[in-house]
Parts: C-alpha cells; sequence; structure tokens
C-alpha cells in the first residue's frame, strides 16, 4: 500500500535550468495538490490538479511554472529557466475524490537547490 | 496581517511534560482545523481535525477550537521524545482546497 511518491528527492540544478518533479498519488486518489516549503515558512499552496484538469493555479507564479496530471502517469511540475530563489521544498499530497476532512497524504517531498 | 500565525519556536520541553501549541488566524471563515506533524526532512501527517469549534481528544493529544476568539491548540500529554517534530497548523473554507497552513512550531522533547 504505497504511500504518495515523489521524485527525486534530491534535486540540483544551476540558474536557469529546467527542474522537473514528479508525483504519484496514493492509490484510487485521484486530486493532487503541489505545496512549496521555504525554511521558516508554512506550506504554500501553489495547484491542485486532477486527471488532465488543472482546477486551482491560484498559488502558482505566473512565469516559469506549470504543472499537469496526465491521463496515464505522474503529475508533473515544472520549473523553467530556474533561479535561486526557486529552492525550496516542494510537497505533493493527494486526497480521494469525495474527502472533505482536510486529510491530506503528502510525500517526503523534493528538495530543489539552485546553484 | 498572515491568514494563519503560528510561533515557529523553537520549543524545548522534558519528557513527560505537557505541550501546548497555538495559531490564530485572522478569518472567520474558517471552519475546518486540522493539525499536521512533519518529522525532519519528511512530508507532514494529518494528526488531528475538527470541524468549528469544540475539543477533540485521540491518545494523549487533544485539539481545542476557539471561533469566537479565532484560536486553535494542540495539547500533548506526557510527551515524549517521539513526539519531537515541527507541527503546523492548517485550517479551510470548505475542504482541502483552500487549506491554509501556519509556519509550524518545532517542538523539541529531551528525554
Amino acid at each position: 500500500n504505497a504511500g504518495v511518491m515523489q521524485n527525486p528527492r534530491h534535486l540540483v540544478r544551476r540558474r536557469g535550468q529546467e527542474a522537473r518533479l514528479r508525483c504519484s498519488p496514493m492509490k484510487g486518489h485521484s486530486h493532487v495538490y503541489w505545496y512549496r516549503q521555504l525554511p521558516e515558512e508554512g506550506l504554500k499552496f501553489m495547484v491542485y490538479l486532477q486527471k488532465e484538469n488543472i482546477i486551482d493555479e491560484s498559488g502558482m507564479p505566473k512565469e516559469r511554472f506549470s504543472a499537469e496530471f496526465p491521463k496515464e502517469g505522474p503529475s508533473i511540475l515544472r520549473i523553467q529557466q530556474v533561479v535561486r530563489g526557486d529552492s525550496a521544498a516542494y510537497f505533493c499530497a493527494s486526497s480521494r475524490r469525495d474527502s472533505n476532512t482536510g486529510e491530506l497524504f503528502f510525500g517526503e517531498g523534493s528538495r530543489l537547490t539552485v546553484l | 496581517q498572515k491568514e494563519v500565525e503560528q510561533d515557529p519556536g523553537p520549543l524545548s520541553v522534558p519528557e513527560g511534560a505537557i505541550v501546548s501549541l497555538n495559531c490564530t488566524y485572522s478569518n472567520s471563515a474558517f471552519q475546518y482545523f486540522m493539525w499536521y506533524r512533519q518529522y525532519s526532512r519528511k512530508g507532514p501527517e494529518l494528526l488531528m481535525y475538527t470541524y468549528s469549534s469544540g475539543n477533540k481528544e485521540d491518545g494523549r493529544f487533544t485539539a481545542q477550537v476557539d471561533k469566537s476568539s479565532k484560536y486553535i491548540s494542540l495539547f500533548i500529554r506526557d510527551s515524549q521524545p517521539s513526539d519531537s517534530a515541527t507541527y503546523l497548523c492548517a485550517m479551510s473554507f470548505q475542504g482541502i482546497n483552500d487549506m491554509r497552513f501556519g509556519a509550524g512550531t518545532r517542538l523539541t522533547v529531551k528525554p
């Protein structure tokens, strides 16, 4: 009964390169959420997706960031032309379709370091 | 003013102490209140969930919500070294989609 799987766990990129972070939700979960966590700051919502649909991307920066959750395969958070300020832990979470209990299941995060 | 305020600590207590963690919030429309625990280098995991005002107890953990004061608390009785983690409060208006997290309080329980 695998939980939310994220990879890579650690990613190092130089300024200007692209970062791709992948997330496979828990089995039976059709809702995926991406959060960013900076040191001493809370989790900041970025985007909420269902299969093939972006439901809410109000937390996503307008440029360089994009997310998808294709019919087959993991959800991907893509950051183009990374800058040092993108260095953070990026967490993916999933929930059941009908969950309204606030129970998000989080992955262990992908830690991006931009040199 | 942040929507959710949480003292980041750090908070250090001896084993067996009662721990009190708190959050305040500004938007009275929040209805769902959660506490997540996050161990170092791990993802957060849901610890407690309450709807509206009141208390909820689960083993050594008690969550309290005071909507009139816009204040929520998590109490840990008989704290253990294994409770050492960062505790994040979270709240939402309607469900998961609009959850807001506090910055987290780092707790260390010393043996």
